[in-house]
């Protein structure tokens, strides 16, 4: 089957900086994304990575790591409206040239001023 | 403005009934795709399609058809809902390159079902 582990709840203080972790095992990969979403909401994209390193957006940065199946979210200056669920999933290739995508069950952030 | 559109957002039935929702996308996206969030188990992908007559199955895929007759259009299909199938279900499309495969999703509103 396939593993993707993210930590269920993390609470940090407004202004801080937080680490979201996210370890994959899973048949096959080609790619790894984050989304947030809010309570009641729809995910939004956040990030991408496909090759070992760190992509910078912003107050948002990601981080790959293939050999260890391993990534994590950097939230920077964080705000209150980023208390939210984030999301990492995998893409990976299926036996018929396909792509599936396969979520991790989320991490639920507070900001606390 | 591009968007995906899902309807309806609300639907409440009865067991064995069967139910469509509608999915459809303005991007001109190749791959879509369908999940269920559930809590405690995230978003679980019920069937996606690569491009228009092409589908397969996803992670849970008992108990759900899909259709991608156009491009723009991916229906769900309920055949006999149970009340294991109540859930948020969304819908999601990506534009699809052959060199970097699918890319990031754009989710529809959801649908919140709930079978009785």
């Amino acid at each position: 089957g396939q593993n993707i582990d993210q930590p269920t709840e993390m609470t940090a203080t407004e202004g801080a900086i937080v680490q979201i972790n996210c370890t994959y095992q899973t048949s096959g990969f080609n790619g790894l994304f984050w989304y947030q979403q809010h309570a009641g909401e729809a995910p939004t994209f956040l990030s991408y990575n496909v090759l070992d390193g760190l992509e910078e957006k912003g107050r948002f940065s990601s981080f790959l790591s293939r050999s260890k199946g391993y990534s994590y979210l950097l939230l920077k200056e964080l705000q209150m409206k980023d208390s939210a669920s984030y999301l990492c999933a995998v893409r990976r290739p299926n036996s018929g040239g396909y792509q599936k995508v396969t979520f991790g069950t989320g991490t639920k952030l507070q900001v606390i001023p | 403005e591009a968007q995906v559109t899902q309807n309806p957002r609300y639907l409440i039935t009865v067991t064995g009934k069967k139910l469509t929702v509608t999915c459809s996308q303005n991007m001109n996206h190749e791959y879509m795709s369908w999940y269920r969030q559930d809590p405690g188990l995230g978003l679980r992908q019920i069937y996606y399609s690569m491009n228009v007559e092409v589908t397969d199955k996803g992670d849970v895929p008992e108990g759900y058809k899909v259709s991608r007759k156009e491009k723009r259009n991916f229906p769900l299909i309920l055949e006999s809902p149970s009340p294991n199938q109540t859930s948020l279900y969304f819908c999601a499309s990506s534009l699809y390159h052959k060199g970097q495969g699918v890319t990031e999703a754009f989710f529809g509103q959801g649908t919140r079902l709930t079978v009785v």
